[in-house]
Order: structure tokens, then C-alpha cells, then sequence
């Protein structure tokens, strides 16, 4: 089982819509989370850590379920420039170590 | 401020040669890391330096590669007797500690091509 996993789409979906990427993580000492988004031949970009509580950056909100160890990232009202891979990223206990997911790509359409 | 920045941006080398990449994070930043990304494929961890600390060198693929960083400035990459394998997208980044988190902010990679 790979420590960081995700659906590897590509979602496609009309501007406006309403899309949901999650995320699942084995390592149940994990402690912080993070959701990056990366364009085609460019690097990794931070778009929002992950609390416990949950928590929103204008059309983004990111969820935690440790229980289930799984992050969700919502998009709500897609714009054509949301259309990227988006990471989810698990840092082990101790912060440092650093596992990457395979990515979700997003193509939002006209 | 400045961000992250790595040299050189492309590298085309012979089958066997040695590289050597280079990663300039951002001042403060106690954390670096690097990452290889093959074409179409997602982030493979390779190895991390924490200030002093002992670095993690658990994702390199092989001893051809090794890594050294001076204090907490820059870091170099070396890969010794390239194969074509090892044509990738070169990643650094660097984090700082933010309430318990380490978000990492990564340069514009160095594209590696063995020929």
C-alpha cells in the first residue's frame, strides 16, 4: 500500500462546478498536512495546510478525518485556472518527513 | 523576499559524466530538501537536511548520488556516472517551522537530461 494515495483523475469538469479530491495516508502517526498544486512543468506550489478543525481559503476548504486517515480538498465555483495536479502532501511525526501523492489533475472547461 | 532558487535550470550531460546541482534556499529557511520528478510522474523524496542534524538520506536511489549542504545555506546535489535514467526534474525546497507546520517552497527545479 503507498503511504500517500490518490485519485489520479483527470477530473474534468465545467467552470463553476463543485469538485472534491481526497486523499489517503497509512502512516497513523502523521501530523501535518498540506494540499500543493502544481502546473504542467512548474513546480509544486503551497495552496493551503490542513488542520484538525478544518479550514477554508475563499473558494477552498480542506477537511481531516484522522480517524479514517483521509484529507479532503473541496473547490467550489471552479475557474479555468484552477485546471492543475493537485498534491497531497503527509508529514511524519517530527514534521520533517515529507511524502508526496501522485497527484489529481483538474481540467476545468469554457 | 527571495524564494528558492536552483542552477542550472537545464543540464544536458553524456551517459557517465558527473553532475553537480545546485540549491539556494530561502535565508532562514532551516529545513531543505530534494526531490526528483520523472516526466509524468509524481514527486520521489530523496533526501532532507534539518539544520545540524544528521540528513535523511533514505530516498536516495543509489550511491551515485549524494548531497551535501553548508550550515543552513546552500545545498549541492551530485550525481556521479549519469545514466539515462536519471533524466528527471530536479526539486528543492526549503521550509520553515510555522505553528507546527513545515510548509516547503520549492525552486523552479533543474531539468536533467542524460544523453
Amino acid at each position: 500500500r503507498k503511504e500517500v494515495e490518490q485519485d489520479p483523475g483527470p477530473f474534468n469538469v465545467p467552470e463553476g462546478a463543485t469538485v472534491a479530491f481526497n486523499c489517503t495516508y497509512s502512516n497513523s502517526a502523521s501530523q501535518s498536512f498540506f494540499w500543493y498544486r502544481q502546473d504542467c512543468r512548474k513546480e509544486p506550489k503551497l495552496l493551503m495546510s490542513v488542520y484538525s478543525s478544518g479550514n477554508e481559503d475563499g473558494r477552498f476548504t480542506a477537511q481531516l478525518n484522522r480517524a479514517s486517515q483521509y484529507i479532503s480538498l473541496l473547490i467550489r465555483d471552479s475557474k479555468l485556472s484552477d485546471s492543475a495536479t493537485y498534491l497531497c502532501v503527509v508529514n511524519e511525526a517530527g514534521g520533517f518527513k515529507t511524502i508526496f501523492g501522485a497527484g489529481t489533475r483538474l481540467f476545468v472547461k469554457a | 523576499g527571495a524564494g528558492v532558487s536552483q542552477s542550472p535550470s537545464n543540464k544536458v550531460t553524456e551517459k557517465g559524466k558527473d553532475v553537480e546541482l545546485r540549491c539556494d534556499p530561502i535565508s532562514g529557511h532551516t529545513a531543505l530538501y530534494w526531490y526528483r520528478q520523472r516526466l509524468g510522474q509524481g514527486l520521489e523524496f530523496l533526501i532532507y537536511f534539518q539544520g545540524n542534524s544528521a540528513p535523511d538520506k533514505s530516498g536516495l536511489p543509489s550511491d551515485r548520488f549524494s548531497a551535501e549542504r553548508t550550515g543552513e545555506s546552500v545545498s549541492t546535489l551530485t550525481i556521479q556516472r549519469t545514466q539515462q535514467e536519471d533524466s528527471a526534474v530536479y526539486l528543492c525546497a526549503s521550509s520553515v517551522r510555522t505553528s507546527g507546520y513545515h510548509e516547503q517552497y520549492f525552486g523552479p527545479g533543474t531539468r536533467l537530461t542524460v544523453t
